[in-house]
C-alpha cells in the first residue's frame, strides 16, 4: 500500500540555521512527490514537486528537496531558515490510481523557529 | 497557476442540521476533485474522489450517506455533511486537477472550518 512517513513530529531550529525535514515513501511505481506548507488555520501551499527528471528540485521560499530512489526518500532542505518558516510541513505522494492529483499525505512535521 | 475556491471558509451549525461546502475551479475545468478532512493537529485524510457526472468514490471508513458529494459540473463539487454532530467538526479541504495530460498537479482550496455545536 502507498504510504508516506514523516518521522519527525516536531522540530525546532534557530533562525538562520539550516533545516532538513525527512520524508520516506512507500510506492510501487515512480511516485509523484510533493511538499506542502500549512500555516495555522490556513490552507495548503505547494512548496515544490517532483514528477521526473532532475532529482534535486528547487521550490519557492528557498526550499529544495532531493529525490533518492534507493532510499525511498524525498527530504526537504533549506540552508537558512527565517522566523516566517514556522509552520506545519507535509510530504505527500501522488500518482495513485493513475492520477497524480490523488494525494496521500504524511503525518506532518511542525517546525518551530528559535529566535 | 490554477485557482480553486472553497465556500464558506468558516461555518458553525447546530447538531442535526446539514451544511454544504462548495469547491469551485475558477479558471479551469476539473473532471476530478478530491475532498480531504483534517482534524486538529493531524494530517489531511482523503475522504473521497469526486467525479463529474458520476458517483463519488469514497475511501474506506467514510460514510457516503453522511458525506454527500455532488459534482454536477466541471467547475463545481459540493460536500454536504448531513445530520452533523460535534465529532464532524473539522477542517475540510478540496483539491482539483487539470484534465489528464495537461498537468498532473492538484490545486487546493483554502479550506472550510466546520464547527458543530
Amino acid at each position: 500500500a502507498q504510504s508516506v512517513t514523516q518521522p519527525d513530529i516536531h522540530i525546532t531550529v534557530s533562525e538562520g540555521a539550516s533545516l532538513e525535514l525527512r520524508c520516506n515513501y512507500s510506492y510501487g511505481a515512480t511516485p509523484y512527490l510533493f511538499w506542502y506548507v500549512q500555516s495555522p488555520g490556513q490552507g495548503l501551499q505547494l512548496l515544490l514537486k517532483y514528477f521526473s527528471g532532475d532529482t534535486l528540485v528547487q521550490g519557492i521560499k528557498g526550499f529544495e528537496a532531493e529525490f533518492k530512489r534507493s532510499q525511498s526518500s524525498f527530504n526537504l532542505r533549506k540552508p537558512s531558515v527565517h522566523w516566517s518558516d514556522a509552520a506545519e510541513y507535509f510530504c505527500a505522494v501522488g500518482g495513485l490510481a493513475s492520477s497524480a492529483s490523488k494525494i496521500i499525505f504524511g503525518s506532518g512535521t511542525r517546525l518551530s523557529i528559535r529566535p | 497557476g490554477a485557482v480553486v475556491s472553497q465556500h464558506p471558509s468558516r461555518v458553525i451549525c447546530k447538531s442535526g442540521t446539514s451544511v454544504k461546502i462548495e469547491c469551485r475551479s475558477l479558471d479551469f475545468q476539473a473532471t476530478t476533485m478530491f475532498w480531504y478532512r483534517q482534524f486538529p493537529k493531524q494530517s489531511l485524510m482523503l475522504m473521497a474522489t469526486s467525479n463529474e457526472g458520476s458517483k463519488a468514490t469514497y475511501e474506506q471508513g467514510v460514510e457516503k450517506d453522511k458525506f454527500l458529494i455532488n459534482h454536477a459540473s466541471l467547475t463545481l463539487s459540493t460536500l454536504t455533511v448531513t445530520s452533523a454532530h460535534p465529532e464532524d467538526s473539522s477542517f475540510y479541504i478540496c483539491s482539483a486537477s487539470l484534465p489528464t495530460g495537461l498537468n498532473t498537479e492538484a490545486f487546493f482550496g483554502q479550506g472550510t472550518r466546520l464547527t458543530v455545536v
